[in-house]
């Protein structure tokens, strides 16, 4: 079965200290990953995805096959991180699996 | 400007109306999706499309349908709304490939009463 799963509901950081929320995916193929964020009152929108191998907004990802892991990190929390983050899973049929979503709220 | 539009954006309705959210993308693209999104934030596929004349349900069961006439608009129906349709829609298009990004629209939040 194809299954995202972001293990944190919440997740609570102080302003410049490092951020990880993890992504741990199951998938038989070889999968294609993204992050989405949603900041307050905006829509869902991509932050970034696997195959890109970019930075953006300072956050990174790595794909861990072995460990069947997407973590987002970035080294320094900023209070406009404050946003929902959904992890995702790109199938061969094409369709778009998220996970619950983690809530990441910077604290002053 | 390309983009995706979802109207209404917020729908009160009564028990056993017929509703439908409608949305409608300007970005060329061939797949379509809805989710239903719930007050935890979950995002739950409700149905697919590949192009005109293709759906097909998702992972979640619903009660709605939809149909894909035209490219740019792909309508999600409930023909007798009940309380536990209560929810945000979300509807998003993409191109084709597995590693291309999903565009979302703003969402319809909808309230049966």
């Amino acid at each position: 079965a194809q299954r995202v799963t972001q293990p944190e509901k919440l997740l609570s950081v102080f302003k410049g200290a490092p951020v990880e929320l993890k992504c741990n995916y199951s998938y038989s193929g070889s999968p294609e990953l993204f992050w989405y964020v949603q900041y307050s009152r905006q829509r869902l929108q991509l932050l970034l995805r696997h195959i890109s191998r970019e930075s953006i907004k300072g956050f990174t990802a790595d794909l861990n096959k072995g460990e069947t892991s997407f973590h987002l990190k970035k080294p320094f929390a900023q209070e406009e991180d404050s946003a929902m983050y959904y992890c995702a899973l790109s199938n061969r049929d094409d369709k778009i699996i998220f996970g619950k979503g983690t809530r990441l709220h910077i604290l002053p | 400007e390309a983009d995706i539009y979802q109207t209404p954006r917020y729908l009160v309705i009564g028990t056993g109306k017929k509703i439908t959210l409608e949305c409608s993308q300007t970005m060329g693209h061939d797949k379509m999706y809805w989710y239903q999104q719930d007050p935890g934030m979950e995002l739950h596929l409700i149905h697919y499309s590949y192009g005109v004349n293709s759906t097909e349900k998702g992972d979640l069961s619903s009660e709605s349908t939809v149909s894909r006439i035209r490219t740019e608009h792909f309508p999600l129906t409930l023909e007798s709304a009940r309380p536990s349709h209560t929810s945000q829609y979300l509807c998003a298009s993409s191109e084709w490939g597995v590693e291309t990004e999903a565009f979302f629209g703003q969402g319809t939040r909808l309230t049966v009463v």
